[in-house]
């Protein structure tokens, strides 16, 4: 069963304009959240965390939403850029249980130029 | 440079044929694991281990061993490779509890 969900498996977005992703997940044990960034050919390098006492976290062009009511998150990405094109990996886990993380399925990004 | 090494990249076996993928990391990490990629099913993780000597079951454990004898070391081990198998396979490794990871370049894994 999966714990954490990724219901889009793909997003196209305008250069400039807004990327939306999102996460929800199933467990409220989680109160750990992470996306990963992934290109082909590579392996998934880390982009942005949360942890559940905050509910909102930016790192220049990328924010990450936690709504723990909702069990759901969302990465937005502002503005997009044709480099950002890439498959998004959200993850979520239990601080306590020695970094046994669960990933969604992803989403594939286009940034068209 | 800090970096998690996986090797091969690429392997084509036959059902059976007892196989050792390496991963090696050189950032003094603790804890390590291995996923597989799946379409559709993302990212599973298979062990884990929280240190030398101390390694656990991920989601997706069945038909696979792991050790860890040295800190930088996590060879993942399939002792009778099966075609189900078949997938893409990355090492992480982070510092501790709810840090980000580290992960490897991948290994392709095809079992005919």
């Amino acid at each position: 069963d999966q714990q954490v969900k990724q219901n889009s498996p793909s997003l196209s977005v305008q250069e400039g304009r807004i990327s939306i992703l999102n996460c929800d997940y199933t467990n409220s044990m989680f109160d750990y959240f992470l996306w990963y960034k992934k290109y082909p050919a590579e392996g998934p390098t880390f982009l942005i965390s949360i942890s559940s006492i905050k509910d909102k976290n930016e790192d220049g062009r990328f924010t990450v939403f936690l709504n723990k009511s909702a069990k759901h998150l969302s990465l937005h990405i502002v503005p997009s850029q044709p480099g950002d094109s890439a498959v998004y990996f959200c993850a979520a886990g239990p601080l306590n249980t020695g970094n046994q993380f669960y990933f969604g399925t992803g989403t594939s990004l286009t940034v068209i130029p | 440079e800090a970096q998690v090494t996986q090797n091969p990249r690429y392997l084509i076996t036959v059902t059976g044929k007892k196989l050792t993928v390496t991963c090696s990391q050189n950032m003094n990490h603790e804890y390590m694991s291995w996923y597989r990629q799946d379409p559709g099913l993302g990212l599973r993780q298979i062990y884990y281990s929280m240190n030398v000597e101390v390694t656990d079951k991920g989601d997706v454990p069945e038909g696979y061993k792991v050790s860890r004898k040295e800190k930088r070391n996590f060879p993942l081990i399939l002792e009778s490779p099966s075609p189900n198998q078949t997938s893409l396979y990355f090492c992480a490794s982070t510092t501790g509890r709810g840090t980000e990871a580290f992960f490897g370049q991948g290994t392709r894994l095809t079992v005919v």
